[in-house]
């Protein structure tokens, strides 16, 4: 089984619709994160949570929400979703000491008509 | 402006023959370096890191160096093997801990029996 599980692993809706893109592990990390990666560019933070009452925002967190309601679990909303928004999304975890790497998820793949 | 830059695309190498990935940074606050590996329908597989404090890490077939006066690092790969084929990342952090990575747009390599 993999360590950090996505679900969906894709999904197509239409414009305006709220959408939430959940993400589970295995690792026992409390650093959780959210990227989305466009094709042709590097993955880019949306949004990030170092335990469950801590949320930050990453650099593209504009009409993303996130909920991070246990440990192990950390989703990820589109409140109305807009074709801009179709992408891939990944999420990572890691482990709270210094120099840790992230762990990723397989991915997302979210196209919005 | 893009503070992590992978300038090659793609490149190809011969089975066998060693494999440089380079990238560039811009931000001199970075202190802490990562490559991952990605394969089509999966996330990014964390590969090797390097701390600022050090200006070669190995592991196996897998050597990163780090010159920070040049604020440069490579990835080699010797010998280079078919299965190597893959988009590479290299991604940066700054302070303590690996949250807030910022990626390059990755490097595809294909490595030819």
């Amino acid at each position: 089984d993999a360590d950090v599980t996505q679900t969906p692993r894709n999904r197509i809706t239409k414009t305006g619709k709220r959408i939430m893109l959940e993400c589970s592990q295995t690792k026992g990390h409390d650093r959780m994160y959210w990227y989305r990666q466009d094709p042709g560019l590097g993955l880019r933070l949306i949004y990030y949570s170092f335990d469950v009452k801590d949320i930050n925002k990453g650099e593209i967190s504009d009409g993303y929400s996130v909920s991070r309601q246990a440990q192990a679990k950390f989703s990820l909303s589109l409140e109305s979703a807009i074709p801009n928004q179709t992408a891939l999304y990944f999420c990572a975890t890691s482990a709270d000491s210094i120099n840790q790497p992230q762990h990723f998820g397989d991915g997302t793949r979210l196209s919005i008509l | 402006d893009q503070q992590v830059k992978q300038n090659s695309p793609s490149l190809s190498v011969q089975e066998g023959r060693i494999s440089i990935l380079n990238c560039d940074y811009t931000n001199s606050m970075f202190d802490y370096f990562l490559w991952y590996k990605k394969y089509p329908a999966e996330g990014p597989t964390f590969l090797i890191s390097i701390s600022s404090i050090k200006d070669k890490n190995e592991d196996g077939r897998f050597t990163v160096f780090l010159n920070k006066s040049a604020k440069h690092l490579s990835l080699h790969i010797v010998p280079s093997q078919p299965g190597d084929s893959a988009v590479y990342f290299c991604a940066a952090s700054t302070g303590a801990g690996s949250y807030q990575l910022t990626f390059g747009k990755g490097t595809k390599l294909s490595v030819i029996p």
